[in-house]
């Protein structure tokens, strides 16, 4: 079975611009959570989706937001990037409703210049 | 929301010789908390995990204590090899779904 699978895995961009990073869940995996890996910071929340719903909500700026789509992708989007979001975004899936084991993908290395 | 906290950032030890890691969580509510290994370079991986009903939890070498009261839970890794070498995360719960607080990390270095 594929494991989780993110694009891109490298990408640089500026500040002021967009980014829009993907996610593909393993296979069957209805739940896709969104994480925010900096050096000192540990792994911050983002945002989790089950079935095309957000259902819960980390503290970062309106700028952050994601989708999921029926076939559980999912997709994160920065718009109006700052230098501080540079990080390794991580895209994890599980197949439990709640409480469940978290599989992450290798990340997404989010460069601002 | 929650807030986890993790000591030591970093630890080392002689191979053979047991690591503890600790964390300490803010909201009683919490119940569910699990622990993640990441090695260099690599994703984070479940290696144990503990609900709030249970007190301790092994596996192998691996342990986890968890006290409600204190709200603090650790990590046990006794007879530690090279291989433990990896950056640890604790983290907790409390609401349905799949939402973590996560520690800081602590990079674990056994020395051979």
């Amino acid at each position: 079975k594929a494991g989780v699978t993110q694009t891109p895995r490298y990408l640089i961009k500026t500040r002021g611009q967009q980014v829009t990073l993907s996610c593909s869940p393993i296979s069957g995996h209805r739940s896709v959570s969104w994480y925010q890996q900096t050096p000192g910071q540990g792994l911050q929340f983002l945002f989790e989706y089950f079935s095309e719903t957000q259902r819960n909500k980390g503290n970062f700026p309106g700028r952050f937001s994601g989708r999921q789509f029926s076939n559980s992708r999912s997709e994160m989007n920065v718009s109006t990037l700052e230098l501080g979001d540079s990080a390794l975004y991580l895209c994890a899936s599980s197949t439990q409703y709640s409480h469940g084991e978290l599989f992450f993908g290798e990340g997404s290395r989010l460069t601002v210049l | 929301g929650e807030n986890v906290e993790q000591h030591p950032s970093t630890l080392s030890v002689q191979e053979g010789d047991s690591a503890v890691i600790k964390c300490t969580y803010s909201d009683s509510a919490s119940n569910y908390f699990p622990w993640y290994k990441q090695e260099l370079g690599k994703r984070p991986q479940l290696i144990i995990d503990i609900r709030s009903n249970v007190g301790e939890k092994k596996d192998q070498r691996i342990a986890v204590t968890l006290n409600k009261t204190a709200k603090h839970f650790s990590l046990h890794i006794t007879e530690t090899q090279p291989e433990d070498s990896a950056v640890y995360f604790c983290a907790a719960s409390l609401n349905t779904g799949n939402q973590f607080y996560f520690g800081t990390g602590t990079s674990l270095t056994v020395i051979p």
